[in-house]
């Protein structure tokens, strides 16, 4: 298994800002992503995050708005730019390896809310 | 057509009671199938893979039907703290070109156990 920690745990921010999410795993892992979930809504894939690539973005997402970070194998970012009051969100990473049977582990989540 | 569909729900049972909840997957080239439970203002979990065997965890059954492309989750015995919402999960290989693969989530169905 794997302990995923993410920061900050949740944010007011102001629109028109940008905020950068940082997520920390307790082992090098293969696959890293971050979904969003929004208010009474499912989770939904933004982008999987690639160790020395660009990230690959779902429909829907761009790197403009939604620039991604993977330096190593345990560590991501994600940021949030321009933010605008839709883009209150819970913003979650997950990791998965194979050592893990496919068995994706997620934090605890960023909880995000745009004024 | 949606990738992952689940019953809309939300069911509310009394304590002792059977409940089932049923999943569609679109993608037929699908992996791997789990059940997430998410408690309200928390992470996904992982309750409990699926497979085509059918698998039993203590008061919970799992079923996958690859030829209908159907997956079911069984809770007998409901009790309080089954209170959540039950996420219907499918692994997909990402397209050409990209590693690995992804998890998508059903919307859930949320059941509420009573006294």
């Amino acid at each position: 298994s794997a302990v995923i920690s993410q920061k900050p745990s949740r944010d007011i921010c102001q629109r028109g800002t940008s905020l950068t999410i940082q997520c920390q795993v307790d082992s090098q892992v293969t696959m890293m992503f971050w979904y969003r979930q929004q208010p009474g809504q499912s989770l939904t894939l933004i982008a999987t995050a690639n160790q020395g690539s660009e990230a690959t973005y779902e429909s829907g997402f761009v790197i403009d708005k939604f620039p991604i970070s993977r330096p190593n194998l345990t560590f991501s970012t994600l940021t949030v730019s321009n933010m605008s009051p839709e883009d209150s969100s819970i913003y979650l990473c997950s990791a998965t390896d194979r050592s893990f049977g496919n068995t994706i582990y997620f934090g605890e989540g960023s909880w995000l809310t745009v004024v | 057509r949606k990738e992952v569909e689940q019953d809309p729900g939300p069911f509310n049972v009394p304590e002792g009671a059977t409940v089932a909840f049923n999943c569609t997957y679109s993608n037929s080239a699908s992996q791997s199938f789990f059940w997430y439970r998410q408690d309200c203002r928390k992470e996904p979990k992982l309750l409990m893979s699926v497979y085509s065997s059918g698998n039993e965890d203590g008061r919970f059954t799992a079923q996958l039907n690859r030829a209908s492309q159907y997956i079911s989750l069984l809770i007998r015995d409901s009790k309080l703290s089954d209170s959540a919402t039950y996420l219907c999960v499918v692994n997909i290989s990402l397209p050409v070109g990209q590693a690995g693969t992804a998890l998508i989530f059903g919307k859930g169905t949320t059941l509420s156990v009573s006294s």
